[in-house]
């Protein structure tokens, strides 16, 4: 257990719909990224948060955004859904604002139909 | 630019050695990182180097080669629970809030 929580662990949608995932970094961390992982496919750096403020931005679509609250706790909303968005979304933390290691939570697998 | 690159696949014995090669772009290079993921789940941390030479820890060791721009990931004593994908990222200099992913190595450990 990396001490990363995200939820929900699974979710079936609808093309067109908008859905949001939740990540709680480890605690004392204050750095949040967001991955994406397709089928047979690497990891791709979505966007990263340091202590509420935007830090870095990967392979970002304009259809999803990211914010993080005061408590550290980070959303990702994706909306107008397509197929090709079905994957596993991973959130990660660590300590720092420049990277150290980054511990990933479960993921959730988003299936879009 | 600045890509990773690993092996697609690997098969092994169990109870044999296996080593996982990665390379990269040198200039800029501040460090790399090995995960462990297993199918559906998230990666998990093995190593990092940021020094040349080898670090081992138990069945695992990484080393690292500056110069050559040359990682592998050693995994001894191979176990059936060693089928997964290995993953070596690489953290540069001025690009230092985003790691470069390589696209991983799936070992198979056959008995």
């Amino acid at each position: 257990d990396s001490g990363v929580t995200q939820t929900p662990k699974h979710l079936i949608t609808a093309t067109g719909q908008r859905v949001t995932l939740r990540c709680s970094p480890r605690s004392g961390d204050l750095s949040v990224y967001w991955y994406q992982q397709s089928l047979d496919q690497g990891l791709q750096f979505l966007i990263q948060y340091y202590n509420g403020e935007e830090r870095a931005k990967g392979n970002i679509l304009e259809r999803f955004s990211a914010q993080q609250f005061p408590d550290l706790h980070s959303e990702l909303n994706l909306s107008s859904l397509e197929l090709g968005d079905s994957a596993l979304y991973f959130c990660a933390s660590s300590g720092g604002e420049l990277i150290d290691t980054q511990y990933f939570g479960p993921g959730t697998r988003l299936t879009v139909l | 630019g600045q890509n990773i690159d690993q092996p697609t696949e690997m098969t092994a014995t169990e109870g044999a050695i296996v080593q996982i090669n990665c390379t990269y772009q040198t200039s800029g290079f501040n460090g790399l990182f090995w995960y462990q993921q297993h199918a559906g789940e998230a990666p998990t941390f093995l190593s990092y180097n940021v020094l040349d030479g080898l670090e081992e820890k138990g069945r695992f060791s990484s080393f690292l080669s500056r110069s050559k721009g040359y990682s592998y990931l050693l995994l001894k004593e191979l176990q059936m629970k060693d089928s997964a994908s290995y993953l070596c990222a690489v953290k540069y200099a001025g690009n230092n809030r985003k790691l470069i992913w390589g696209l991983g190595t799936s070992l198979a450990v056959n008995p």
